[in-house]
């Protein structure tokens, strides 16, 4: 089944302590990327990635890093948590050259409610 | 500043009623996504619409982009239980590298 994977689905953490969001596509998708959820503001990127070792800036990438060694996966890592970045937090892929097909689309995870105290 | 305005934020309406939900931007795009998110569940993708004039149609639900007024639709006929849902609207303002979301409209349909 064709399924981008996120894990953990619930996490509670304590300001400072490092964390990881795994994220694993298996629709060989060259495009993915990372959001969070916050009610009233719809969803805001933080980081996307056109290729293996290609990644970039989103919208709101302070405090987060992430990293593409494989096609597959995307995880998000926060080094030093903190409570404003408690928040649901979806990754999403699709196929690169979504400027040139006529029909892309986002694939998303299940998403990761995160709570930092 | 790009912004995506979607309004109404919320939205209850009697089944077998008709209602349209509007999507506005404020940047040059000619790539639009409706998304409908379930309480508790992820985004699934609703329509893509890639130029001025689209209209996609799916069941209950149609959606339309006008790329000059920088404003897509997404009208609701006869509205049934099913369709309640969180509704949100993305426009492609980088060919697919940065999609901004609106803020999403809860539209719950009553009996």
């Amino acid at each position: 089944e064709a399924q981008v994977t996120q894990n953990p689905r619930y996490l509670i953490t304590v300001t400072g302590k490092k964390l990881t969001v795994t994220c694993s596509q298996n629709m060989n998708h060259e495009y993915m990327s990372w959001y969070r959820q916050d009610p009233g503001l719809g969803l805001r990127q933080i980081y996307y990635s056109m290729n293996v070792e290609v990644t970039d800036k989103g919208d709101v990438p302070e405090g987060y890093k992430v990293s593409r060694k494989e096609k597959r996966n995307f995880p998000l890592i926060l080094e030093s948590p903190s409570p404003n970045q408690t928040s649901l937090y979806f990754c999403a892929s699709s196929f690169v050259g979504r400027g040139l097909a006529t029909n892309e689309k986002l694939f998303f995870g299940s998403g990761t409610q995160l709570s930092v105290l | 500043e790009l912004k995506v305005e979607q309004n109404p934020l919320f939205l209850s309406m009697q089944e077998g009623k008709n209602y349209t939900i509007y999507c506005n931007y404020s940047t040059t795009s000619d790539r639009l996504y409706w998304y409908r998110q379930d309480p508790g569940k992820s985004l699934e993708s609703l329509f893509v619409l890639l130029s001025n004039g689209a209209v996609k149609q799916e069941g209950r639900l149609m959606a339309s982009l006008d790329t000059k007024a920088r404003l897509s639709t997404l009208h609701i006929t006869a509205a049934v239980h099913d369709l309640s849902a969180t509704y949100f609207c993305a426009v492609d303002i980088d060919r697919g590298n940065d999609m901004r979301f609106g803020a999403g409209t809860r539209l719950t349909v009553k009996p």
